[in-house]
């Protein structure tokens, strides 16, 4: 079973707009994280935010913010006044302890496309 | 800052053809990790490491061995290349007792195997 799941294999959205890329994640831990990480054309993985499951408040990074629903298991990322230079894939991942050591699991992405 | 680097950058093997990607970085992390990345697919993870001298296989370890002796460096070895290994594979870092674990990715290796 996939333990980080992105249901949107593509996104469209109008510059200036506002976008939702949804993340759902199964997990029986406790303590994890959850991360987004932006992917662009030219290939090199950047982070954007975070999220600890203890953390009470919604992580927010400029105009990324992440709408963690824990009960639902979810941590979709929502991006605010879309800009052409967000056209990229998306990557979820969680955090979690596994073999001593902190590894993150990926879901799928998301390519998200940003129209002018 | 460098950061993660990774040497080569783009490699084309033959079948049965054996290398070695090195990947390198200047943070002083503990743990390290190798990914591959295939369309459709995320990232998944191959091999990593907790601390020099360790290595502990991922997800898909199968045709992949991995080397850690010193701290800054860790290696991914294909001793006999396969076209199902053509992929980008990517290192990682992160520092052990972060708040966050956030990984610090490389810029990736493109191979492919002909």
């Amino acid at each position: 079973a996939q333990k980080i799941t992105q249901t949107q294999p593509g996104m469209f959205v109008q510059e200036k707009e506002a976008v939702t890329l949804d993340c759902t994640y199964d997990t029986s831990d406790q303590s994890y994280g959850l991360f987004w990480y932006k992917q662009p054309s030219s290939g090199e993985m950047i982070f954007l935010i975070y999220q600890g499951s203890y953390d009470e408040q919604n992580a927010t990074e400029g105009r990324y913010s992440l709408n963690f629903q824990k009960a639902r298991k979810s941590a979709n990322l929502v991006i605010s006044a879309s800009q052409l230079g967000d056209s990229a894939m998306y990557f979820c991942a969680m955090r979690e302890k596994r073999g001593g050591s902190e590894k993150l699991v990926f879901g799928k992405g998301t390519k998200l496309t940003v129209n002018p | 800052n460098a950061g993660v680097t990774q040497t080569p950058k783009f490699r084309v093997l033959k079948t049965g053809q054996s290398m070695t990607l090195l990947c390198a970085q200047d943070m002083n992390h503990e743990y390290m990790y190798w990914y591959r990345q295939d369309p459709g697919m995320g990232l998944r993870l191959i091999h990593y490491s907790v601390g020099e001298g360790t290595t502990a296989k991922g997800e898909v370890p199968d045709g992949y061995n991995v080397s850690r002796l010193k701290k800054q460096n860790f290696l991914l070895g294909l001793e006999s290349a396969a076209p199902s290994q053509t992929s980008v594979y990517f290192c990682a870092s992160t520092q052990s007792g972060s708040i966050t674990y956030e990984q610090y990715f490389g810029p990736g290796t493109r191979l492919t195997v002909t």
